[in-house]
């Protein structure tokens, strides 16, 4: 069974700049997850999306962090503008449903250094 | 959130046991305790995870603490592969407690 493919796996930018990740989640799981890891902790939630709506963003800012997942399947993480603290590692990850004894799979990240 | 609290970290030899513990003294009726591990340079794996009951799978033992004010993580002959950090997270079963959050984690490092 083919894992949660992301796209780019590192990407250097400079501050003020745009950036976009890409997520194909394993076939058939209907819940999609963005973390950020940060060095040295541990991932935080971003965003969560049951099918094609957000079941929760409480913690994105929305001022600059934007997600979508069209369709239901795919889904894109964008920073416009970034900044220098949005250095980290974006996570995506996925579920067969919401539930709390429900497996999450992560992808292998994508590396953004903001310069 | 109910939290959880373990050691930054620990050390092993290949081959040998390796009990990783996690406190969670305000874990609530409904909370499961989940057991996530990240290798160097990958997103975080699912190792395990149980209510109340001891739990055995292909990759580790967890034992709950009768009153589930603590669990113990266990890997029954560590591996060089076995280094990784460790997340000791309790999931609600509805809305925001149903959420990974992920805390710093016990980083473990397996010698030769």
């Amino acid at each position: 069974e083919a894992g949660v493919a992301q796209s780019p796996r590192y990407k250097i930018i400079e501050k003020r700049q745009s950036v976009a990740f890409w997520c194909n989640p394993i076939s058939g799981h209907a819940t999609l997850y963005w973390y950020q890891q940060i060095l040295g902790q541990g991932p935080k939630l971003l965003i969560q999306f049951q099918n094609n709506g957000v079941v929760d963003d409480s913690q994105l800012p929305k001022d600059r962090f934007s997600a979508e997942r069209l369709k239901g399947v795919d889904s894109t993480l964008k920073i416009q503008p970034a900044k220098l603290e949005d250095s980290a590692v974006y996570l995506c990850a996925s579920s067969l449903v919401m539930g709390s004894y429900n497996e999450q799979f992560f992808g292998p990240g994508t590396r953004l250094t903001v310069l | 959130d109910a939290k959880t609290t373990q050691p930054n970290s620990m050390e092993s030899n290949e081959e040998e046991p390796v009990h990783l513990p996690c406190n969670h003294s305000t874990i609530s009726g409904t909370d499961y305790i989940h057991w996530y591990r990240q290798l160097p340079s990958q997103g975080p794996e699912y190792v395990i995870h149980g209510l109340t009951s001891n739990v055995n799978n292909r990759m580790a033992s967890l034992a709950i603490a009768e009153d589930r004010k603590s669990s113990t993580l266990i890997l029954h002959r560590a591996t060089l592969r076995d280094a990784a950090v460790y997340y000791c997270i309790l999931r609600g079963v509805v809305g925001a407690t149903n959420k990974l959050i992920f805390g710093t984690g016990t980083l473990l490092a397996v010698q030769p």
